[in-house]
C-alpha cells in the first residue's frame, strides 16, 4: 500500500467554525507533513511529524492545530480561520527525514467563507 | 535562507517537440527531488538526485544534478499530451529542517 489517504475530500467552513482534517497512512513511515498550497504556488511546508512527535511548526498561526494520534495518523484541527485560509491542504509521508521523497494524498479543498 | 529558482514558469509547446526546465541555487544543494503535479492533483515524486553531475533517465524523462550541485534540470523528449501537469523541483536543507520547492513549470501541450 503506497497511498497517503486524506478525507474530507472538499471542505467549507465559515470563521467562526472548528473542522478537523485527516490523513492516514500505512506504509511504515515516521515522518509526517502537513502542507498548504495555493492556487499556481508550490506546497508550503506547515508541520512535520518525526515519531509521532512535532519537529518542525513553520511558524503557523495557532488556529492550524496539528496532532498526530499514531504513528500511522495526522489530523489538522482549524479554528477561527480567515478567508485567506483558503487553499489546498496536502498531507505527505516519508521514511524521514526530509532528505527522502515524499508521498503525497490527495489534499482536502478548503475553503473559509 | 535556501532559494530554488525555477524557470520558465510556463511553457507551452506542439505535441512531440522537447520540453525543459531548470532549477537554480545560489547555495550548494544537499540533493534536488522533482515533482510533478497534475491539475486539480496533488504532488507525485518522480526522482531524487544527490550525486554531483548525476543523471538519470526514466523512459521519456532525463534529471540532471549539476557538477557543482547548485542547479538540476528535467528534460522531457517527444513530448506527449499526458506530460501535461507542474512540474517542481525541490531540495531539502543541509539541516533537514525543511523541504524548498521552487515556483515549478507548468507545461501544457498541444495535439
Amino acid at each position: 500500500d503506497t497511498e497517503v489517504t486524506q478525507t474530507p475530500k472538499h471542505l467549507v467552513m465559515g470563521m467562526t467554525n472548528k473542522k478537523s482534517l485527516k490523513c492516514e497512512q500505512h506504509m511504515g513511515h515516521r515522518a509526517m507533513y502537513w502542507y498548504k498550497q495555493k492556487a499556481k504556488k508550490p506546497p508550503e511546508l506547515m508541520f512535520v511529524y518525526s515519531y509521532e512527535k512535532l519537529s518542525i511548526n513553520e511558524s503557523v498561526p495557532s488556529r492550524f492545530s496539528p496532532e498526530c494520534p499514531n504513528s500511522s495518523l495526522l489530523n489538522l484541527h482549524l479554528h477561527a480561520l480567515q478567508p485567506e485560509d483558503s487553499a489546498l491542504y496536502l498531507c505527505a509521508s516519508n521514511r524521514g527525514p526530509l532528505a527522502y521523497e515524499q508521498y503525497f494524498g490527495p489534499g482536502t479543498r478548503l475553503t473559509v467563507t | 535562507g535556501q532559494q530554488v529558482m525555477q524557470i520558465p514558469q510556463y511553457q507551452h509547446v506542439q505535441e512531440g517537440e522537447d520540453f525543459t526546465t531548470y532549477c537554480n541555487s545560489s547555495t550548494t544543494l544537499s540533493n534536488i527531488q522533482w515533482y510533478k503535479q497534475r491539475p486539480g492533483g496533488h504532488p507525485v515524486f518522480l526522482i531524487q538526485l544527490v550525486k554531483s553531475g548525476e543523471v538519470k533517465k526514466q523512459k521519456r524523462l532525463t534529471f540532471q544534478f549539476g557538477e557543482a550541485k547548485k542547479n538540476s534540470s528535467l528534460h522531457i523528449t517527444a513530448t506527449q499530451t499526458t506530460d501535461v501537469g507542474t512540474y517542481f523541483c525541490a531540495s531539502s536543507t543541509w539541516a533537514g529542517t525543511a523541504l524548498i520547492f521552487g515556483k515549478g513549470t507548468t507545461l501544457s501541450v498541444s495535439s
